[in-house]
């Protein structure tokens, strides 16, 4: 069964400081590997999109790699500031035909002053 | 400006009485999408649309149903709601289903309750 697992569930840090975010994914065909960021009562913002022979991908503060051979990304945040409290989604996009995504469960991150 | 708008933002309801979510993009995507977000799950697909007057089910369709009579608009319709149907719902766009790249873009989500 396709699936895109995420850890952990939560964090909390504190202001200025960096965090990592893991995502496992188990979708065949894989077609790419997209980050989203998912503020409160609001829809999911694409962070970045990247494909099998993309290894690190970065937007601002936030880097985003992807290992193919083991199925893993990680989203990596620097300098975290209190904006970046949000639930961030790794969803992978399977096939190539018709934009079905497999989304995770989201990892909720709160950064404290 | 380019966005997905969604109405209503919050609606409550009682079981059985039909009711319809509007979705329309002004970006001219071929491609829409209606997701669930249940706590504790990923958004999961209910419908989507490749392109007008071509539809199929996600992986939750029982009980929506849906239509796209022209590119902007993809209602959601839910002729006989339940309980079980409370959540929060999202319709996304994107420019074309078939390239790989392409970015999908979420409307601001419609948080239903049925009672």
């Amino acid at each position: 069964k396709n699936q895109v697992e995420q850890s952990p569930q939560s964090l909390i840090i504190l202001e200025g400081k960096n965090c990592t975010l893991q995502c496992n994914y188990t979708v065949s065909p894989f077609s790419n590997l997209r980050w989203y960021k998912q503020d409160t009562g609001r829809g999911p913002v694409s962070l970045t999109i990247m494909t099998f022979s993309e290894n690190t991908k970065s937007n601002g503060r936030y880097t985003a790699t992807l290992d193919a051979d083991t199925k893993q990304s990680s989203l990596h945040i620097t300098a975290s500031q209190l904006s970046d409290s949000a639930s961030y989604i790794c969803v992978v996009r399977e096939g190539d035909n018709t934009d079905k995504l497999i989304f995770g469960t989201g990892t909720r991150l709160q950064v404290f002053p | 400006e380019a966005q997905v708008t969604q109405n209503p933002r919050y609606l409550i309801t009682v079981t059985g009485k039909k009711l319809t979510v509007t979705c329309s993009q002004n970006m001219n995507h071929e491609y829409m999408s209606w997701y669930r977000q249940d706590p504790g799950l990923g958004l999961r697909q209910i419908y989507y649309s490749m392109n007008v007057e071509v539809t199929d089910k996600g992986d939750v369709p029982e009980g929506y149903k849906v239509s796209r009579k022209e590119k902007r608009n993809f209602p959601l319709i839910l002729e006989s709601p339940s309980p079980n149907q409370t959540s929060l719902y999202f319709c996304a766009s994107s420019l074309f289903g078939s390239v790989s790249y392409n970015e999908q873009f979420f409307g601001p989500g419609t948080r239903l309750t049925v009672l």
